[in-house]
């Protein structure tokens, strides 16, 4: 079962990008990276979801190393909507039950 | 993405009754979950819902107390039996439409369950 790693918490200002890093020492081979984002008071939203190198799409992008020990998620120009807890998940191939959600980090942006 | 409609949003229930969560997706759909969350913490998945088997359960979780039905393609129930204050939580159904835990899931916006 690969672990995952966040920091807890983060501050930032709109108009910066940030960045959340997210260990997994023991991902395994066929392991996918996923990244959730939840709102108070909702279930929580994909964000996106990578294998290896540098995945993008309209709201993030997701930084891969060679070895996979870790994966950044890059969020461009915050806005005070952003504020959410993000989830950072490591899936094995025997399926969904191997997947856990860790603590996640919460994002706070100040105007 | 499936869009998924939870009933209902939140009950307030009275300990020793019995509540019966919906989830409906708009489309059909592989895999069903459903997952606990306690305010202020992460989600705990509670059993794995695949139509025309029984559901798969987690550990510390047990079908007596919470009983889930998978008829369809598109519907699932979890049944939150003889409740009690512990039970107080917000549960969760997300959908995937894959087997090998590497398509996202996506997520109703839950029930918020209190018991008194």
């Amino acid at each position: 079962l690969a672990k995952t790693t966040q920091p807890i918490s983060m501050d930032s200002y709109e108009g910066q990008e940030v960045n959340i890093t997210c260990s997994h020492n023991n991902i395994a081979t066929n392991d996918y990276i996923t990244w959730y984002q939840q709102f108070p008071s909702q279930g929580p939203r994909f964000i996106i979801q990578g294998y290896k190198t540098k995945v993008t799409n309209e709201v993030a992008s997701l930084f891969i190393p060679a070895d996979r020990k870790s994966s950044t998620l890059s969020l461009p120009r915050v806005s005070l909507s952003d504020t959410a807890v993000y989830y950072c998940l490591v899936g094995l191939n025997s399926g969904y039950s191997t997947l856990t959600f860790g603590k996640g980090t919460m994002l706070l942006v100040s105007p | 993405s499936a869009v998924i409609s939870q009933k209902p949003s939140r009950d307030i229930c009275q300990r020793g009754t019995s509540l019966t969560i919906q989830c409906q997706v708009d489309s059909q759909v592989t895999m069903m979950f459903w997952y606990r969350q306690q305010p202020g913490q992460s989600l705990t998945l509670i059993a794995t819902a695949n139509q025309g088997s029984e559901a798969t359960y987690e550990s510390g979780f047990v079908i007596d107390k919470f009983p889930i039905s998978r008829p369809n393609l598109t519907f699932s129930t979890l049944t939150v039996s003889n409740m009690s204050p512990e039970d107080s939580s917000i549960y969760l159904c997300s959908v995937a439409d894959g087997l090998l835990g590497n398509q996202p899931q996506h997520f109703g916006d839950g029930t918020r369950l209190s018991i008194l």
